[in-house]
Parts: C-alpha cells; structure tokens; sequence
C-alpha cells in the first residue's frame, strides 16, 4: 500500500513498561508528525521530523517520550514506565516537506495502558 | 498561538438534511486551514483545505466551506446528508511554519434515517 501504515494497530501494556509505537511514512515523505488522541478529544501535537531531525521536541508531554527516525524514513516514539494517562490513539502523519500543506495520517496505534 | 474551536461535539442530523459544523480559529497570521474526516477505526483523511485565493472551498463527498477572515471561522457544510457521513470531523489550523496542526476537539457527525 502507499500510505502511511502503523504498528502494533492496538497495544495493551502494563503501568510502569515501556513501548514503542512505529511509523512507517510514505515512501519519498521527508516530513513525519506524531500526535496524540485522548479519548473524546482533538489532536494534540507532540513531535515533527523533518529528515532525520526533530528541531523541536517541546510537544511531547514528558521526558519519558522520545522518538527517533532513521533513514528518513521509519520512525518509533519511545514512552518509558508508561503511566494510564498516556492511554490514547497515538497517530503518525507524513508530507511530502514541512512546508507542504497536507499531511497524510496513518490509522494510529491503539495504547491502553493498565 | 493558534487555537481552533469547534461548537458542538456532537450534531445530530437527519439524512437529506443540511450538514452545518462550526469551526473558529485564532491565528497571528493568515491561517492555512483544513477539515479532516475520521471514520471508525480509521485515519484522518483531508476533507478539504484554505490556502489562499477563493474564500469558497470545496471538498471530497460533497462538502464545501467558507474561509470568513472578520468572524474567524471556516464553517463545514453539505446541502444533503447522507448516512455515510456519520463521522468525527477535525478542523485544523497550520501554524506558519509549516510543520504542526492545530486541532480543533472534533464533532462527532450523527445521521438519522
């Protein structure tokens, strides 16, 4: 497919384990976007890359979330000791550049946190 | 900052009835703006967007919106619905660097028989 797919599609973790969430953009896409959707609410930005880079982390919620990219291409978010209000619907969008208008979302990755 | 409201978190309609979802943005600068659809278990797919130009935009499956610089909205519309609509609804505003979305809360699109 030529969209932009995500993995595990839902993940139920235990308080206090880490996880990782992965994104996979559309081929040729040097921009990448997280965010995340808590439950009855809208979108909350948490990290870009454009390549490799992630000129500003700002958004994510605590140091407990990191992410990385590779090859200009896959991406992982990274949340250590998961707490249970990090439960949500972590989604991942690409784009052709940053500056590019529309960013194409992937189906998200259900976390559920016990 | 920029911020996006959206009145109503839910709408109700009725098919064949007009689709009307609100969407107010604030924004330092002229706003690039989106509607996105969210259907059950799926992503967010681009409705529509304001660049520039024609303040009048249309979109996919028959929605159009209205780019109001005095009252700051981008106000969703359909003439008719149909039940394939029912749907969470994002409106979005893009910040001037290009690289984030703001969102709105989203509407959740109900569609009676």
């Amino acid at each position: 497919g030529a969209g932009v797919s995500q993995s595990p599609s839902n993940k139920v973790t235990e308080k206090g384990k880490d996880v990782e969430l992965r994104c996979d953009p559309i081929s040729g896409h040097t921009a990448l976007y997280w965010y995340r959707q808590r439950l009855g609410q809208g979108l909350e930005f948490l990290i870009y890359f454009q390549g490799n880079s992630a000129p500003d982390k700002s958004g994510l919620p605590s140091d407990r979330f990191s992410a990385e990219r590779t090859g200009e291409s896959v991406s992982t978010l990274t949340i250590q000791r998961t707490q249970q209000e990090d439960s949500a619907v972590y989604l991942c969008a690409s784009s052709l550049a940053a500056t590019q208008n529309e960013q194409f979302f992937g189906p998200g990755t259900r976390l559920t946190v016990l | 900052a920029q911020s996006v409201t959206q009145l109503g978190s839910h709408v109700s309609v009725s098919e064949g009835a007009l689709v009307l979802l609100r969407c107010n943005y604030s924004s330092s600068v002229p706003p690039y703006l989106f509607w996105y659809v969210q259907y059950p278990n799926q992503g967010l797919q681009l409705l529509l967007k304001y660049t520039t130009g024609a303040t009048l935009v249309k979109g996919i499956n028959g929605f159009e919106a209205e780019f109001k610089k005095s009252e700051t909205s981008f106000h969703l519309t359909k003439p008719s619905a149909h039940m394939s609509d029912a749907a969470e609804y994002f409106c979005a505003v893009r910040n001037n660097a290009g690289n984030m979305l703001t969102f709105g809360g989203g509407t959740r699109l109900m569609v009676k028989p």
